[in-house]
C-alpha cells in the first residue's frame, strides 16, 4: 500500500523558515493536503491542494509539490507554530486517504 | 460552521460504540463527512468517509464491516458506530466536514473530537 513519509521532528528557531516534507512514490500526480495540530487539539488545515492557504491561515504558511516530496514551508516561525503537522492524500490505488506519520515542530 | 461531537465514552471489550457530529452554519447535505481517529501519541488514521451530496460511502480496508456510517440529515447530524471493541480501539475520533463534489479535497472543518476509552 501507498506509505507517505515524514521525518518525526524538525526543530527552529523563532525567526527562522522551518520546512517539512512529505514524500511518497510518484508524488506530484497526488494532491497533498496539510494539518496542524497543537496538543490535545482538533487538527486545523493550513494548506490544501498542494499550496493553497484557506481563509484566515498566515501568509508565513506555504506549500509545494514536486517530484516525490511535497513541501510545508512556515516563515519567520513563531512559539505558537509549534504542532504535530500531518500530509494526507487520497490514494487511488488502495481507494483511501491517508496521512503521514506527522513531524514534530519543535520552536526553540 | 460547527461541527459539535458527542461526549466520552467507556465501553467494555466486544461492545459497540455511536458517535455523533452534530453540524451548523452551512448546508449540511452539500458535503462528506470523514471519520478519522487518533490513538494516544499516534497519527491519524483514517477511517471512512460518507458523502451526503452524492450518497457515496468508502472505508479503511482495516474498518470494513466493523463501522457504520450514517448521517441524519433533519438533524445536519453525522454518526459513526464501530461494534466488536478491543482496547486498540482506545482513542481519540474526530469527524470532519470534506467536499462534497470529491474525495480529494481536504478536511476543512473538525469536530472537537470524542474519546473512547475500551476497558473491563
Amino acid at each position: 500500500s501507498y506509505v507517505l513519509t515524514q521525518p518525526p521532528s524538525v526543530s527552529v528557531a523563532p525567526g527562522k523558515t522551518a520546512r517539512l516534507t512529505c514524500g511518497g512514490n510518484n508524488f506530484g500526480s497526488k494532491t497533498v493536503h496539510w494539518y496542524q495540530q497543537k496538543a490535545g487539539q482538533a487538527p486545523v488545515l493550513v494548506i490544501d491542494y498542494d499550496s493553497d492557504r484557506p481563509s484566515g491561515i498566515p501568509e508565513r504558511f506555504s506549500g509545494s509539490n514536486s517530484g516525490n516530496t511535497a513541501t510545508l514551508t512556515i516563515s519567520r516561525v513563531e512559539a505558537g507554530d509549534e504542532a504535530d503537522y500531518y500530509c494526507q492524500v487520497w490514494d487511488s490505488s488502495s481507494d483511501h486517504v491517508l496521512f503521514g506519520g506527522g513531524t514534530k515542530l519543535t520552536v526553540l | 460552521v460547527q461541527l459539535v461531537q458527542s461526549g466520552a465514552e467507556v465501553k467494555k471489550p466486544g461492545a459497540a460504540v455511536k458517535v455523533s457530529c452534530k453540524t451548523s452554519g452551512y448546508t449540511f447535505t452539500s458535503y462528506a463527512y470523514h471519520w478519522v481517529r487518533q490513538a494516544p501519541g499516534q497519527r491519524l488514521e483514517w477511517m471512512g468517509w460518507i458523502n451526503v451530496y452524492n450518497g457515496k460511502i468508502k472505508f479503511s480496508q482495516k474498518f470494513q464491516g466493523r463501522v457504520t456510517l450514517t448521517t441524519d440529515t433533519s438533524a445536519n447530524t453525522a454518526y459513526m458506530e464501530l461494534s466488536s471493541l478491543s482496547s486498540e480501539d482506545t482513542a481519540v475520533y474526530f469527524c470532519a466536514r470534506g467536499p462534497g463534489l470529491t474525495i480529494f479535497g481536504a478536511a476543512d472543518y473538525w469536530g472537537q473530537g470524542t474519546l473512547v476509552t475500551v476497558a473491563s
